[in-house]
C-alpha cells in the first residue's frame, strides 16, 4: 500500500541553523502539507501546497518556514533559523484531492529538538 | 476561526465498558475526520464523516456526524486494551487545511 515518507526520523539542531524536513507524498496525490505536534498537544497545520505554489498558511508559518516541491517526488519544509521553540514533531500529509471527499495520509514524523 | 473543542482530554476505562468522545467545532462545516495516535508514531485515518446523519463503524468504534448540532462522536463499544491510544477529530475548514481538536488520550485498563 503506498505511504507517505519522512527523512530524517530524527533531527537535532542548534539554534540559528537552518534544517530541511522532507516528505515524499503518495505519488498520485496532487495536494502536500506539513503539520507539526508539540510534544503531548495537538496537531497545528503549517501549510498546504498544491499546483507548485502555498494554498494556505497558518499564522505559525512565518518567513523563517519555507516549502518546496523541488522535483517530481519530494516536498520540503525549510526552517531557516531555528528556535527552541520549533522543537515539535513535523508531519507531512498528502492527499489526492482537497479534504472534501479524500483523507490526508500522513507520514511517520520528523522529531526535530532543537538546542 | 474554526476551533474544534473534544472533551474529555483524559478518559481511563475499564475492559468491556462503553464510553463516548465528543467534538464540538465553531464554524459550518460538513467534513470531519477521526485519527488515533500511538505514543511516538503517526496519525492513523479511522474515519471519514462526509454529510449530516453519516455514521460509520470499525469493530468496537462507531462515529457519527450531526452538523446542525456541530457535533461528532466517537463511541467505544466493549474497550479492550488494544484501543489506548489518543484520539483526534479534525474539522476541514474549507481554506484547504484541517484543524484538529486537543485528542483524547485514551486508557483502557483490565
Amino acid at each position: 500500500e503506498p505511504e507517505v515518507t519522512q527523512t530524517p526520523s530524527h533531527q537535532v539542531t542548534q539554534m540559528g541553523q537552518e534544517v530541511i524536513l522532507r516528505c515524499v507524498p503518495i505519488s498520485n496525490h496532487l495536494y502536500f502539507y506539513w503539520y507539526r505536534q508539540i510534544l503531548g498537544q495537538k496537531v497545528e497545520f503549517l501549510v498546504s501546497f498544491y499546483n507548485n505554489e502555498i494554498s494556505e498558511k497558518s499564522e505559525i508559518f512565518d518567513d523563517q518556514f519555507s516549502v518546496e516541491r523541488p522535483d517530481g517526488s519530494n516536498f520540503t519544509l525549510k526552517i531557516r533559523s531555528t528556535k527552541l521553540e520549533d522543537s515539535a514533531m513535523y508531519f507531512c500529509a498528502s492527499s489526492y484531492v482537497r479534504t472534501s471527499a479524500y483523507e490526508q495520509y500522513f507520514g511517520p514524523g520528523t522529531r526535530l529538538t532543537v538546542t | 476561526e474554526l476551533k474544534v473543542e473534544q472533551n474529555p482530554l483524559f478518559l481511563s476505562m475499564q475492559e468491556e465498558k462503553n464510553y463516548t468522545i465528543y467534538c464540538n467545532y465553531s464554524t459550518t462545516s460538513d467534513r470531519l475526520y477521526w485519527y488515533r495516535q500511538d505514543p511516538g508514531k503517526s496519525l492513523e485515518s479511522l474515519f471519514v464523516l462526509l454529510s449530516n446523519g453519516a455514521v460509520k463503524q470499525e469493530g468496537r468504534l462507531m462515529a457519527s456526524l450531526d452538523t446542525k448540532a456541530r457535533l461528532s462522536t466517537l463511541h467505544i463499544t466493549a474497550a479492550v486494551h488494544d484501543l489506548s491510544a489518543t484520539y483526534f477529530c479534525a474539522v476541514d475548514n474549507r481554506s484547504n487545511d484541517m484543524r484538529f481538536g486537543a485528542g483524547t488520550r485514551l486508557t483502557v485498563k483490565p
